[in-house]
């Protein structure tokens, strides 16, 4: 039973460019949400996905936008990169409302 | 903002000890879960304690709950060098909206060392 898939591992990107993170929920999984973790913080909720639809979002700004795919897959898009998007990002996925989210191994971003 | 915060940020120990580590919240929470960091990879679930639990054991892990202090401790007996990770409590919060959905608050967590 495949767990949480993230892709990429790594990515390198510059200041203003464009950047899509993908995530693949656990088998059974209908909900995605994704979380930004900064280096030495906890993770911090962006949003969440649910039936294709954005259901909540945390405090980031519009740069930050998502997808949900009817295989229930999901895409995290940010643009106009700046410094302070470089982060862990994960992806985390759960069924319906329960309420424990299972974590994907995370995309570690670097912006130069 | 991260509503949570663990106590202490750091905390290194000899294996075969026990490892306490503390978290504070400052919000109602319908539940609350600890989750494993190894090396600033994916999180790993540990455990979740609800909010009418006071205490849940699970293997070496033992995780108490007092909502009328607003703190959860996690303990970890008989500790061992593959427990050296960082370790995070998120508080979840019942947001209600079309089916309902859960959403995390993680604290800065709490970075174990567990000496060989």
């Amino acid at each position: 039973d495949a767990g949480v898939t993230q892709s990429p591992t790594h990515l390198i990107k510059t200041r203003g460019q464009q950047v899509t993170l993908r995530c693949s929920p656990k088998s059974g999984h209908d909900t995605v949400s994704w979380y930004q973790q900064a280096l030495g913080q906890g993770p911090q909720f962006i949003f969440q996905y649910y039936e294709e639809e954005e259901r909540q979002r945390g405090n980031f700004p519009d740069r930050f936008s998502g997808h949900q795919f009817p295989n229930y897959s999901s895409e995290l898009n940010v643009n106009a990169l700046l410094l302070g998007d470089s982060a862990l990002y994960l992806c985390a996925s759960s069924f319906l409302a329960a309420d424990t989210q299972y974590f994907g191994p995370g995309t570690r971003l670097t912006v130069l | 903002s991260q509503q949570g915060e663990e106590d202490p940020q750091a905390l290194s120990i000899q294996e075969g000890e026990n490892a306490t580590m503390n978290c504070s919240y400052k919000t109602s929470i319908n539940n609350l879960q600890w989750y494993r960091q190894n090396s600033g990879r994916g999180l790993v679930h540990l455990i979740l304690i609800r909010s009418n639990e006071r205490e849940k054991h699970s293997g070496r892990l033992r995780v108490t709950l007092d909502t009328s202090k607003k703190s959860s401790s996690l303990l970890i007996t008989a500790s061992r060098a593959a427990d050296t990770a960082s370790y995070f409590c998120a508080q979840t919060r019942y947001e209600i909206g079309g089916a309902g959905s859960y959403q995390l608050t993680f604290g800065k967590g709490t970075k174990l060392s567990v000496i060989p």
